[in-house]
């Protein structure tokens, strides 16, 4: 069984540029939810996709936005990026129904640095 | 909203010393409630969940907590220390609308000292 898996481990960018992380689910999830964990915090909910759909937003700006794809690997992408914007970015994926929805397994995380 | 507070931001034990951790919830509906390890530059890893039936949950690692509604607690526990065990803990709740998210508390911080 294949966890979940992100790319590039590491990314800097300038102020103002377009970002774009990578994330393929476990295998058989059909849920993948990415999180922003800015250094000495916790995770805070970004969005999730389901079957391709947003399923659920946190509290983050409009320039924040994903995609799901049929095999639901996901893109997180992030417009005229932002030197608050550095943290570590977390994907993770879950299935099921209930309570064991909720039960989601992350992957390594991308580090992103806005210079 | 559902919630999570994790009162001590770095707890130190010794080996071979009972660990406690402290996590709080806030729901106004029935929770379900993890707990997540974190090492150095690495993403989280699930200890162990509660979501229905016996209050009492066993993870990986000798970790295991107890889920008591009359305290709105979630401690978890691991009867001895291990060097391996300093991370930092994380306990998470699942917030129903919006999508199955999870909300965490700030992270405990655990050091083992020899």
């Amino acid at each position: 069984e294949t966890g979940v898996t992100q790319s590039p481990t590491h990314l800097i960018k300038t102020r103002g540029q377009q970002v774009t992380l990578r994330c393929s689910s476990q295998s058989g999830h059909n849920t993948v939810s990415w999180y922003q964990q800015a250094l000495g915090q916790g995770p805070q909910f970004i969005f999730q996709y389901y079957r391709e759909e947003e399923n659920g937003r946190g509290n983050f700006p409009p320039r924040f936005s994903g995609l799901q794809f049929p095999n639901y690997s996901s893109e997180l992408n992030v417009n005229a990026s932002e030197l608050d914007d550095s943290a570590l970015y977390l994907c993770a994926s879950s299935s099921g129904s209930g309570g064991d929805s909720y039960e989601q397994y992350f992957g390594p995380g991308t580090r992103l640095t806005v210079t | 909203a559902q919630s999570v507070t994790q009162l001590g931001s770095h707890v130190s034990v010794s080996e071979g010393a009972l660990v406690l951790l402290r996590c709080n919830y806030s729901s106004s509906v029935p929770p379900y409630l993890f707990w997540y390890v974190q090492y150095p530059n690495q993403g989280l890893q699930l200890l162990l969940k509660y979501t229905t039936g016996a209050t009492l949950v066993k993870g990986i690692n000798g970790f295991e907590a107890e889920f008591k509604k009359s305290e709105t607690s979630f401690h978890l526990t691991k009867p001895s220390a291990h060097m391996s065990d300093a991370a930092e803990y994380f306990c998470a709740v699942g917030v129903t609308g919006g999508g199955n998210k999870l909300t965490f508390g700030t992270g405990t911080q655990l050091k083992v000292e020899l």
